[in-house]
């Protein structure tokens, strides 16, 4: 849902692991996810999205599982490197009359130990 | 495609004094655009979308005689921080949108505002 202000939430992982971060969103009529990638200092940088009519979506290394019934969105990353350091964000796709907007979710903090 | 780019990366200001911050789609055009607006360890938190040729759409609690959103072209949209104090220093980031989509964005590289 719209964040309000939390402080992030950390994950830390051994290198080669995988990992997993959650999300939930609130609003029901979503019909489109998007995972970000954001660096210190930088803008978000899209890692793979999803749609209402998949649970699932496989990219390289990146897998999307999306749960309508309990409105939760899970981002796996298979074999974590040092580079996937950073703060990952889900995103729903809100649409209204006068187009669409992404509400982010509050994003996890992502440290991969060599 | 689908570069987003935003001018000036960082700019240091004194309290009082108004900054403009541009946000350009390089290589699309975009009927809409996005500015957010990011405090330390935060989440993104959308101030405005902003309209090709309309007024802009603050969201609830954001100050539109604070931050002036001006659209003008497909290519650029400009935030304007006026008497910008202290507790506006945050990481201001803009995206856009291609016309005719309604979902996906592309974000621009942020812009750390710092008011002293």
């Amino acid at each position: 849902g719209e964040s309000v202000g939390l402080h992030l939430p950390t994950l830390s992982v051994q290198e080669g692991d995988n990992s997993i971060i959650n999300c939930a969103y609130s609003n029901s009529a979503s019909d489109y996810f998007i995972w970000y990638k954001q660096e210190s200092g930088k803008g978000p940088q899209f890692i793979i999205d999803i749609r209402s009519n998949m649970d699932k979506r496989q990219g390289q290394r990146v897998t999307v599982l999306l749960n309508k019934t309990v409105k939760h969105l899970s981002l796996q990353i298979a074999a974590t490197q040092p580079g996937d350091s950073a703060v990952y964000f889900c995103a729903e796709s809100v649409i209204y009359n006068q187009g669409g907007k992404l509400i982010f979710g509050q994003g996890t903090e992502l440290s991969v130990k060599p | 495609g689908a570069v987003v780019s935003q001018h000036p990366s960082w700019v240091i200001c004194k309290s009082g004094t108004s900054v403009k911050i541009e946000c350009r789609s390089l290589d699309f055009q975009a009927t809409t655009m996005f500015w957010y607006r990011q405090f330390p360890k935060q989440s993104l938190m959308l101030m405005a979308t902003s309209n090709e040729g309309s007024k802009a759409t603050y969201e609830q609690g954001v100050e539109k005689d604070k931050f002036l959103i001006n659209h003008a072209s497909l290519t650029l949209s400009t935030l304007t921080v006026t008497s910008a104090h202290p507790e506006d220093s945050s990481f201001y980031i803009c995206s856009a949108m291609k016309a005719g989509d309604y979902n996906e964005q592309f974000f621009g590289p942020g812009t750390r505002l710092t008011v002293l």
